[in-house]
């Protein structure tokens, strides 16, 4: 069966340090892979999705970027963090070009700038 | 960008009693649809779907129902249960996108 891992689960970090957030797919291939950001009170914020290794999209413009060195990797990072970076960071993976096949999320990350 | 608008940010419902979550979409070009039921510090886990070929689905206690003329859709749970109570997306995608929208989420709270 498929399955997501995110890591880790809660961060808290100070304004201008670097981030790396990462999340593996077991028991697929070839999966599409997206980062959403919660922020808090509001929904769910499309930040990044790829379809192949080194195939990053962007959604938002902002001080964070995405890479999948990997099949089933992909991670998030930033250089220097800011303060409106803090919120609820999920990873997702679905089959590729299926419509319908939703999204299975990860756990999520509760990343804290201070 | 709000292609996925849920407006009610929060309901109350009384245990037993139909919940009816609302959500509405802009754009002509999604055909399927979503619901997701999230827990504080978890991801959301996938609840119920319907494709636009279709104007109502029915999962147990959970039916979505689609009016495309009026680009809404609704989620029903019949009867509801303390356990219910959840944040709830409504999520759209069209057919070849690689990515799926997600509304704001509403706050569906169950009292006993």
């Amino acid at each position: 069966s498929q399955t997501i891992h995110q890591w880790p689960a809660t961060l808290v970090q100070p304004v201008g340090s670097p981030l790396s957030l990462e999340c593996t797919v077991e028991g697929t291939s070839n999966p599409n892979l997206y980062w959403y950001r919660q922020a808090a009170g509001r929904g769910l914020q499309l930040l990044f999705y790829s379809i192949g290794i080194d195939q990053i999209s962007s959604e938002v413009p902002q001080n964070l970027s995405a890479s999948r060195p990997q099949d089933r990797q992909f991670i998030l990072s930033s250089k220097k963090l800011l303060l409106s970076d803090s919120g609820f960071y999920l990873c997702a993976w679905s089959v590729r070009v299926e419509t319908g096949s939703g999204y299975t999320f990860g756990s999520g990350t509760r990343l804290t700038v201070v | 960008d709000q292609q996925v608008k849920q407006n009610s940010p929060s309901l109350s419902v009384q245990e037993g009693r139909i919940s009816i979550l609302n959500c509405d979409y802009t754009n002509s070009m999604f055909d399927y649809f979503l619901w997701y039921k999230k827990y504080p510090a978890e991801g959301p886990t996938f609840l119920i779907s319907i494709s636009s070929i279709k104007d109502k689905n029915e999962d147990g206690r959970f039916t979505v129902f689609l009016n495309k003329s009026a680009k809404h859709l609704s989620l029903h749970i019949v009867p509801s249960q303390p356990g219910d109570s959840a944040v709830y997306f409504c999520a759209a995608s069209a057919y070849n996108n690689n990515d799926m929208r997600f509304g704001a989420g509403t706050r569906l709270t169950v009292k006993p």
